[in-house]
């Protein structure tokens, strides 16, 4: 079945160190996106990718880096300048387009700090 | 700056009853989604509106686009208890780039019996 796979499920970060985020999908999609969730807010957009080699930075993208060399993976990397970094983190794809069709989520990875 | 806002932030319903959860939005979009989060899980696309007018269906869920007003909503008929998770919504800003969502805080429901 296609979808998008997040990795780890749970993540916990040392004081100092860089950790790196891992999202995968088989849906042929070419836009994929990070986003971070707090308890209780809404979804807020961290960096997105249109295509290969390409990617843009969202709302909240301090802290934070990302790469997209291939298609199927867009990795993120939570730097030690991000210093909020407890959080619940999704991955999206969607078909290319301006938006018309829904993104699909992964299953989310949540990060704590030691 | 594109803000989208959500009421309730909680609500609380029985069984057999009709509600609607409403979203804002305040500058011009024609594209808005609903999305459903079960505790811990991640997010389920549940309806894409692309037009002012849009009306779509699915099971004891409606849900509506008025772009004029800025305001979409989602009707729930006869609730059930497997309804029971959080609600969001979320828009993409007219003329920018590709897909860039932003969300509503969500809203919890909690269908009882």
């Amino acid at each position: 079945d296609g979808g998008i796979t997040q990795s780890p499920k749970y993540l916990f970060r040392k004081e100092g160190q860089n950790v790196t985020l891992s999202c995968e999908q088989n849906l042929n999609h070419d836009a994929m996106y990070w986003y971070r969730q707090d308890p209780g807010q809404g979804l807020r957009l961290i960096y997105y990718s249109q295509i290969v080699n390409d990617f843009q930075k969202g709302d909240i993208a301090e802290g934070y880096s990302v790469s997209r060399e291939k298609k199927e993976s867009f990795p993120l990397t939570v730097t030690s300048a991000q210093k909020n970094p407890t959080a619940f983190y999704l991955c999206a794809s969607s078909i290319g387009g301006w938006g018309n069709q829904p993104q699909h989520f992964g299953d989310g990875t949540r990060l704590s700090i030691l | 700056e594109l803000k989208v806002e959500q009421n309730p932030l909680f609500l609380s319903m029985q069984e057999g009853k009709n509600y609607t959860i409403y979203c804002n939005y305040s500058t011009t979009s024609d594209r808005l989604y609903w999305y459903r989060q079960d505790p811990g899980k991640s997010l389920e696309s549940l309806f894409v509106l692309l037009s002012n007018g849009a009306v779509k269906q699915e099971g004891r869920l409606m849900a509506s686009l008025d772009t004029k007003a800025r305001l979409s909503t989602l009707h729930i008929t006869a609730a059930v208890h497997d309804l029971s998770a959080t609600y969001f919504c979320a828009v993409v800003l007219r003329g920018t780039s590709y897909g860039k969502l932003t969300f509503g805080q969500g809203t919890i429901l909690t269908v009882h019996p």
